[in-house]
Parts: C-alpha cells; structure tokens; sequence
C-alpha cells in the first residue's frame, strides 16, 4: 500500500514551457486535491475532484489545469509556465468517511526559470 | 468562511521541555479541526483531529491538542519535546462538518528543538 505518490520529485522548467505532474493514490479514495505550499502562507487550494471525470476550482486556480480520467489518479498541467508558479506542490486524497482527513503525498519541487 | 490563526511563526524549546503552539479559529458552526506535521522535505502527516467528540484529543508521538470553543482556540502541547519533533506544524479547519470537506490551513508554527 504506496498510499499517494507524485511524478515528478523535482523539476525546472524555463518559462512558457509547459508540464503534467502526476498523482497516483491507491486507497480508492472518491476525492482528491492539488496544492501549493509557498515560504509563509501555508497550503493553498488550486484544484479539487469528487469523483472520477469530475473537476472543480481551488483557491488559486489560475495557469493550471486539472483531469481526473481515471478515479486513482488525478493531473495537474502547466500549459504555459510562469516564475510565480514556482512552489513546492502536494497532492492528497479522501475518503467521504474519514471525517475531513486527507493523505498527503511526498511533493513536487518546481522551479521556472 | 473558515480561518485559522497560528500565533507564532515559530517556536524555538530545548529538548525535554513543554511545547505549545497555538492556534485560533474561526468558523460559523462547530468545526472539524487537525494539526497536520511536515518535516524538512516531506508531506503532510495527521497528528491528530477534533471532530465534536472528546474535546481533549491524543494524537501520535505524544501530543495532544484541546478544543476550547469559548475562546475558539485548539492549541497543540506536548510535555516533553524530543529532537524529532522539529518540523512545521500546521493547524488545520474545515469548511463544513458533513459532505465534502475542503481543508483551509494556517501559515504554520516552525519548531526548533534544541540539545
């Protein structure tokens, strides 16, 4: 049971390139989330789902875009990066049922240059 | 809409020594609350989570938090801190009590453990 893992670790793109981070859960959990933890504001919201083919806006969901095909994994693209995007990004997944707790993965360190 | 205050950025103790790191909330109906841990270069764990039971809650590695609704606080404390309890500690409420919950954190407590 790897519970959520994230591909990419790192990365560094140079700006207007454009990149998928990969998040992979195998608790069959209905609901999975992206966010982005920057030095002093915690994390931030950018994109949810409640189930598999069905997306939704965060807090900051500006420049990304989201897909969830398939209910274990869930994507987040970058079509166009830009240096304010650089952050350290999570995923984490839920259950309906677990009374709001969510399973975070390791993290993706992204740098634009 | 939810919020959370932690009062301190960070927290510096000795080894051996109490720990309190204090949050605030703020939320229209009885909340749901966590504290979530991160050490250096890694995810998010659970700590523990308030969910309108007990209002003392034991979460792991000894640490507990208490839910004080008259003064909307759920600060963390742990008796004696260890070496590893260094991380950034986040303290966490959610937006609804039923249903899909999103999470909205607070900007963290650093807690620096030294020998």
């Amino acid at each position: 049971n790897a519970g959520v893992t994230q591909t990419p670790k790192f990365r560094v793109l140079k700006t207007g390139q454009s990149m998928t981070l990969l998040c992979a859960q195998d608790m069959n959990h209905e609901y999975m989330y992206w966010y982005r933890q920057d030095p002093g504001m915690g994390l931030r919201l950018i994109h949810y789902s409640v189930g598999e083919g069905t997306t939704a806006k965060g807090e900051v969901p500006d420049g990304y875009n989201v897909s969830r095909l398939k209910k274990q994994n869930f994507l987040l693209g970058l079509e166009s990066a830009a240096p304010s995007q650089t952050s350290v990004y999570f995923c984490a997944s839920s259950s309906p049922w677990a009374g709001g707790e969510q399973f975070f993965g390791p993290g993706t360190r992204l740098t634009v240059l | 809409a939810q919020s959370v205050t932690q009062l301190d950025s960070h927290v510096s103790v000795s080894e051996g020594t109490p720990v309190l790191l204090r949050c605030n909330y703020s939320s229209s109906y009885s909340p749901s609350l966590f504290w979530y841990v991160q050490h250096p270069n890694k995810g998010l764990q659970l700590l523990l989570k308030y969910t309108s039971a007990a209002t003392l809650v034991k979460g792991i590695n000894g640490f507990e938090a208490e839910f004080k609704k008259s003064e909307t606080s759920f600060h963390l404390t742990k008796p004696s801190a260890h070496m590893s309890d260094a991380a950034e500690y986040f303290c966490v409420v959610s937006d609804r009590d039923t249903g899909f919950q999103k999470l909205v954190f607070g900007t963290g407590t650093r807690l620096l453990v030294s020998p």
